[in-house]
């Protein structure tokens, strides 16, 4: 148990789907993030919130859209999502301490594995 | 960031220790070192960070050359739930903004520990 819990764990989902995922976590973090795996490429980082301000979007196409509500909540809306976007989608917290700068020490929820037919 | 080294796979008999290298020659003098763990269909954890001293804690040691151009991730009783992949990253002085308003931690391919009967 990480504190950081994602749902849905598994989704199936067809390309003119909408869905969203949801994370929380529960450590008085206020940095969150949204990371992608897909099979056999390494972890790529797709957004990072900071005081629920988006402070990253690293050129993740408009499919997917980030909304950060409150430090402890994070979601991934998904619409009209293409097969290539089958993954499994691992959110992420950490805590920013003073001057705007964050610790390196993330603590990662288990993912919610998406496939896209 | 610097980028990191490491072999691919490694096995280790349980009870002995794992010894991980990384390479990370073209480290500078404000990036740190951070070892993070994956274990199969679970998301990373954090395991150990450090920049010119050795570190240990309740999970592993790290010991960093005084060159800081390589490092060794030492779990001292390897077990069967170490069997994970092991990731080494170099990370800009936690928390300092780079352009665009986040530090990356950037994770490679990393080196699969399996740990044998």
């Amino acid at each position: 148990e990480t504190g950081v819990t994602q749902t849905p764990r598994h989704l199936v989902m067809g390309m003119t789907n909408k869905k969203s995922l949801k994370c929380e976590q529960h450590l008085g973090h206020n940095a969150m993030y949204w990371y992608k795996q897909s099979a056999k490429k390494p972890l790529e980082l797709m957004f990072v919130y900071s005081l629920e301000e988006r402070v990253e979007n690293n050129s993740v196409p408009s499919r997917f859209s980030p909304e950060c509500p409150n430090s402890s909540h994070l979601f991934l809306h998904l619409h009209t999502l293409q097969p290539e976007d089958s993954a499994l989608y691992l959110c992420a917290s950490s805590q920013e301490v003073a001057g705007g700068r964050r610790t390196g020490e993330l603590f990662f929820g288990e993912g919610s594995r998406l496939t896209v037919l | 960031d610097a980028k990191t080294t490491q072999p691919t796979s490694m096995d280790c008999a349980e009870g002995r220790a794992a010894n991980l290298p990384c390479n990370h020659s073209t480290i500078s003098g404000n990036e740190y070192v951070y070892w993070y763990r994956q274990i199969h269909s679970q998301g990373p954890q954090y395991i150990i960070h450090g920049l010119k001293n050795n570190e240990t804690n309740e999970m592993a040691s790290l010991i960093i050359t005084e060159d800081r151009k390589s490092s060794t991730l030492i779990l001292p009783h390897a077990t069967l739930r170490d069997t994970a992949v092991y990731y080494c990253i170099a990370v800009s002085s936690p928390g300092r903004r780079t352009q665009g308003g986040s530090e990356k931690l950037v994770f490679g391919k990393g080196t699969k520990l399996t740990v044998n009967p």
